[in-house]
């Protein structure tokens, strides 16, 4: 079946470098992709979204790229911060009355 | 302008009884989706109600599992006969359109069935 999946489960950086959490998405009519950031004990906190016309999308210190052959999204975070360290998910979207679909979740860890 | 508010945030429950999960969508959003999280897992879509009617209940345990959401007040997530297999963390989140984007979400009802 149709399925969101993230290539790995933890990542580790070292503070003030970059991270990038990838995102491998199987559903080729998936139009709308987020990512989503959760903390512990907390819901998810929506970070940024890309439209499938689009393959790339800047927020602040955070970047989104899709890559529509590979069926490929990451988040690329700029000088990761300890604040930075939470569980990030991948979602995806396939037209408007559809539901949207988590990946598992990725833990991304901010050594100091 | 408060944001998704569920309670409560942690219920205890022993097996065969009910559990009702509380959400009070963001003001002006009239779109409200339930989902479970089980540790180290993703959120797993449950159930998309607006005002009074249920939309898609396709992640819906068939059996035990209720969902509403009245003209007035929160909307209600109902849990009935619990079973170990229930605890879980349950998060509302809701969106202004019916688009399913941007979706805002609540802090989520950790569940425990003893």
């Amino acid at each position: 079946g149709e399925s969101v999946g993230l290539h790995l489960p933890t990542l580790s950086v070292q503070e003030g470098d970059n991270s990038i959490i990838n995102c491998a998405y199987s559903n080729s009519a998936s139009d709308y992709f987020i990512w989503y950031k959760q903390e512990s004990g907390k819901g998810p906190q929506f970070i940024i979204d890309i439209r499938s016309n689009m393959d790339k999308r800047q927020g602040q210190r955070v970047t989104v790229l899709l890559n529509k052959t590979v069926k490929h999204l990451s988040l690329q975070i700029a000088a990761t911060q300890p604040g930075d360290s939470a569980v990030y998910f991948c979602a995806e979207l396939s037209g408007a009355n559809s539901k949207l679909t988590f990946g598992k979740g990725i833990t991304l860890s901010v050594r100091p | 302008n408060a944001g998704v508010m569920q309670n409560p945030r942690h219920l205890v429950r022993r097996r065969g009884q009910e559990a009702r999960l509380r959400c009070s969508p963001m003001k002006g959003h009239s779109h409200v989706y339930w989902y479970r999280q089980l540790p180290e897992e993703g959120l797993k879509f449950m159930v998309y109600l607006q005002k009074e009617n249920i939309i898609d209940e396709s992640g819906m345990p068939k059996e035990r599992f209720s969902a509403e959401f009245p003209k007035e007040g929160p909307s209600i997530l109902r849990i009935q006969q619990v079973v170990r297999g229930d605890s879980a963390a349950y998060f509302c989140a809701s969106s202004k359109t019916a688009t399913n984007e941007k979706l805002f979400f609540g802090s989520g009802t950790q569940l425990s069935v003893l």
